[in-house]
């Protein structure tokens, strides 16, 4: 079962907008990381932020953490039509990595 | 990519077949997954491997799955026989250098139908 839900499923911006997309989970982690899957591709690993931290950033990304809700967001600002694509939330228990379901995002030129 | 390379990118096949996917890293590693991508589930785990052996293989559907690592630098996913509800792309992945963290680099998976 997964671990993760992202929401939204799908998001449409123009290019130049910010996306925003959040993640809860349901059990105690390690870890958050996010990842990026473009159409027919593997998933790309964007960023990690611990079980202790915050809030982290990585170039136009921005992704905060609070374990009290068991919730995430990742933040992509300024974005641009090579963003789109999909992201998922996946939380690390021990070795296990598990997936949410993803957000699909779309970024109109 | 870390050096992951799945092979066939794409395969189509007919129920009853076998079917097997590879996974071959480029610089070897001792720990390897495989997960399974779908519409319906998201990814799923299907199997770890650590030190070249299978350390949890809880999500691997039924007996028709098995999976091998004989070396670190080599898996392979067998299905026998394949049915239509084994069509997925399925991924291998290899912890990051950092791995303590979890991190996984992917493999560009290979799509599998079964018809």
């Amino acid at each position: 079962s997964q671990q993760g839900e992202e929401d939204p499923q799908a998001l449409s911006i123009q290019e130049g907008e910010n996306a925003t997309m959040n993640c809860s989970y349901k059990t105690s982690i390690n870890n958050l990381q996010w990842y990026r899957q473009n159409s027919g591709r593997g998933l790309v690993h964007l960023i990690l932020i611990r079980s202790n931290e915050r809030e982290k950033h990585s170039g136009r990304l921005r992704v905060t953490l609070d374990t009290s809700k068991k919730s995430s967001s990742l933040l992509i600002t300024a974005s641009r039509a090579a963003d789109t694509a999909s992201y998922f939330c996946a939380t690390t228990t021990d070795y296990k990595l598990s997936f949410g379901a993803g957000t699909t995002v779309t970024v109109r030129a | 990519d870390a050096g992951v390379i799945q092979s066939p990118r794409h395969e189509v096949t007919e129920m009853g077949q076998e079917v097997t996917l590879r996974c071959k890293l480029i610089s070897g590693h001792n720990s390897l997954f495989w997960y399974r991508q779908t519409m319906m589930r998201g990814l799923e785990l299907l199997i770890y491997f650590n030190n070249n052996v299978p350390i949890d293989d809880s999500g691997m559907p039924e007996d028709r799955f098995s999976a091998k690592m004989p070396n670190a630098s080599f898996s392979t996913l067998k299905i026998q026989p394949s049915e239509p509800r084994d069509s997925a792309v399925y991924f291998c992945a290899i912890p990051g250098q950092r791995s303590n963290t979890g991190e996984l680099f992917f493999g560009e998976g290979s799509r599998l139908t079964v018809l």
